[in-house]
């Protein structure tokens, strides 16, 4: 079964500075992809990033970006030059073909930014 | 405004009551989900539908029950339900329900079951 893992309950992070949330995962699957969703107060359920297992270049939207690990497995997110309006859950997840096709969660991870 | 908006955004409901609860997807989209948040738990799939079709149930139980009379609506039915399904429902679609598309959520109902 595919499982994802966000080992940080909490992170907090000054305003302006970078943070870097963690996120692993568990699959014997070649081809999947990868997302980091940002939920905040509102509930609503908002994507940052995606990434494509098979292209080994990271993903970066703007202040966000990713560092994928195929071989260990881990897809990890760091946000620079935080802002206030950073300040949500972060879950990572993970979909592939086959079966389901269901997007998988992680716990999540609640970023606190400080000004 | 994601173009996924669900209603009611907040709904108590007694053991014995019936009510459902509304998506809308004004994206164009094929597929549409459910999705169940509960506190300290990760996100669980509820349903899947393909063009009005479901293609997967989770092992849900029969109180709960689906609806998609149109690729852009969806309904959760809700009958006898139990406190312990108190939670966060979110809506979600996606251009297809195949593994490469990103799926959009709304801003999910909050259900208390009294």
């Amino acid at each position: 079964a595919q499982t994802v893992t966000q080992s940080q309950p909490e992170m907090s992070v000054q305003e302006a500075e970078t943070v870097t949330l963690s996120c692993t995962y568990d699959t014997s699957e070649s081809d999947y992809y990868l997302f980091w969703y940002k939920q905040p107060p509102s509930r609503q359920m908002i994507l940052v990033i995606r990434q494509e297992a098979y292209k080994q270049q990271n993903a970066t939207e703007n202040r966000f970006s990713v560092n994928f690990q195929k071989a260990a497995k881990s897809f990890s997110l760091k946000i620079s030059d935080s802002q206030l309006g950073d300040a949500a859950m972060y879950f990572c997840a993970y979909r592939t073909q086959g079966g389901s096709e269901k997007l998988v969660f992680g716990k999540g991870t609640k970023l606190t930014v400080n000004p | 405004e994601t173009g996924v908006t669900q209603t009611p955004r907040h709904l108590v409901m007694g053991m014995t009551n019936k009510k459902s609860l509304k998506c809308e997807q004004h994206l164009g989209h094929n597929a549409m989900y459910w999705y169940k948040q509960s506190a300290k738990k990760p996100l669980e799939l509820m349903f899947v539908y393909s063009l009005e079709e479901r293609v997967e149930n989770n092992s849900v139980p029969s109180r709960f029950s689906p609806e998609c009379p149109n690729s852009s609506h969806l309904f959760l039915h809700l009958h006898t339900l139990q406190p312990e399904d108190s939670a966060l429902y979110l809506c979600a679609s996606s251009q297809d329900s195949s593994f490469g598309n990103t799926i959009y959520f709304g801003e999910g109902s909050w259900l208390t079951v009294v």
